[in-house]
């Protein structure tokens, strides 16, 4: 089963518009992490924000969390044309007792397309 | 540096044939992963390790195989292809259950 529910499925922008992509997710996590996949390429990892953090940046990323509200967002500002790829959330769930074992659970991703 | 190299990149099978797929990783992670990604669907894990000489089940084990020999390869075999198992196959190495998961290019992978 899919751990994160991702929106919207697919994104179209302008270069320079700000793209916003959202995560949803079931169970109680470790952390949260955002990959970007390019067409035909493995997926490559972007930002890990940890369960006790509410928001993280990276360069013209940034990641909110809400674990009250079990969803997580992701902002690429002033988007470039190079940033078109799928991006996909990953939860890394607590199992029994309170414990991680690294399992990453995948939403279904965002298909994100930035028009030169 | 390599990082994370998956062996073969595409690959035809009739039903009923086996087959190996190969990772390879020069990090020297402890953890590694396979993954399966299909279409309209994120990546669904098929089965992981923890270390050398260890392999768990993942969410979708059945059919698959694998072994962890040797701290830097992780193997994946399918004993008697079926056409369910067409999919894009990715490998996965991280430093801990806490780091960034570093992944290949992916196999893909047809069954007639």
């Amino acid at each position: 089963s899919q751990q994160g529910e991702e929106d919207p499925q697919a994104l179209s922008i302008q270069e320079g518009e700000n793209a916003t992509m959202n995560c949803s997710y079931k169970t109680s996590i470790n952390n949260l992490q955002w990959y970007r996949q390019n067409s035909g390429r493995g997926l490559v990892h972007l930002i890990l924000i940890r369960s006790n953090e509410r928001e993280k940046h990276s360069g013209r990323l940034r990641v909110t969390l809400d674990t009250s509200k079990k969803s997580s967002s992701l902002l690429i500002t002033a988007s470039r044309a190079a940033d078109t790829a799928s991006y996909f959330c990953a939860t890394d769930s607590l199992g029994a007792g309170g414990t991680s074992y690294g399992k990453l659970t995948f939403g279904q991703g965002t298909i994100l397309t930035v028009h030169p | 540096n390599a990082g994370v190299t998956q062996t073969p990149k595409f690959r035809v099978l009739k039903t009923g044939q086996s087959m190996t797929l190969l990772c390879a990783q020069d990090m020297n992670h402890e953890y590694m992963y396979w993954y399966r990604q299909d279409p309209g669907m994120g990546l669904r894990l098929i089965h992981y390790s923890v270390g050398e000489g260890t392999t768990a089940k993942g969410e979708v084990p059945d059919g698959y195989n694998v072994s962890r020999l040797k701290k830097q390869n992780f193997l994946l075999g399918l004993e008697s292809a079926a056409p369910s198992q067409t999919s894009v196959y990715f490998c996965a190495s991280s430093a801990s259950i806490i780091s960034p998961q570093h992944f290949g290019d992916g196999t893909r992978l047809s069954i007639l």
